[in-house]
């Protein structure tokens, strides 16, 4: 079993529309989860990162974790065609915030037709 | 501030093959890491330096791989000799210390024929 899994996708929606992004992840230890957004030929950039269970909200983007299920979600309000891009779940251990040893989901391709 | 810079963009070789990928990260930033991108999957990582001294390279397959941080500055990744399942992204990154944001370069899209 991977450490952590994503849907591949890819998800193509209308401008406007709420996103939702989706990981599972296999060991309880895992303490700090993190999004990154990666665009076409280019190098990853954090996104966002939450710490245990719960949500946090920047802007239009919302990231929830429910550790009771090992399911974390990005939640993408208002989507905007500059949106367009690939997001990966990571997940560091040992669950510290740096990137030592980044478990990385697949990624998920995201395009937003204007 | 100057990103990280990492050349070549592009690559491609005979596999048998040696190559070398150069990293110049953020000025001031003591971490330095290597990961591995194959099409349709997440970055793996490769190698992790602090400063000049390696601190995790468990996952680099060091039969054919090595990497070097001289000065404690830039880096250099080599695969000697190259494999068509080396055909990847390697992308450098790079942080203030240990648990910071890392920030990544834009990569090396390796292709071995």
């Amino acid at each position: 079993q991977k450490e952590v899994e994503q849907d591949p996708g890819p998800l193509s929606v209308p401008e406007g529309a709420i996103v939702s992004l989706n990981c599972t992840y296999s060991n309880s230890a895992f303490q700090y989860f993190m999004w990154y957004r990666q665009y076409s030929r280019k190098g990853p950039e954090l996104l966002m990162y939450t710490y245990s269970s719960g949500n946090k909200e920047d802007g239009r983007f919302t990231a929830q974790v429910d550790k009771s299920s090992k399911y974390i979600s990005l939640f993408i309000r208002d989507s905007q065609p500059s949106d367009s891009a690939t997001y990966l779940c990571a997940i560091p251990f040992p669950p510290r915030a740096g990137a030592n040893n980044l478990f990385f989901g697949t990624g998920t391709r995201l395009t937003v037709i204007p | 501030e100057a990103g990280v810079a990492q050349s070549p963009r592009y690559k491609i070789i005979e596999k048998r093959q040696s190559v070398a990928f150069w990293c110049n990260p953020i000025s001031g930033h003591a971490t330095l890491y290597w990961y591995q991108q194959i099409l349709g999957q997440g970055p793996k990582l490769l190698i992790q330096f602090q400063n000049n001294g390696v601190v995790d390279d468990s996952q680099l397959p060091k039969d054919r791989f090595s990497a070097e941080r001289l000065k404690g500055v830039d880096s250099t990744l080599k695969i000697q000799p190259a494999k068509l399942e080396d055909s990847a992204v390697y992308l450098c990154a790079s942080s203030l210390v240990v648990d910071t944001e890392a920030f990544f370069g834009q990569g090396t899209r390796l292709t071995v024929v």
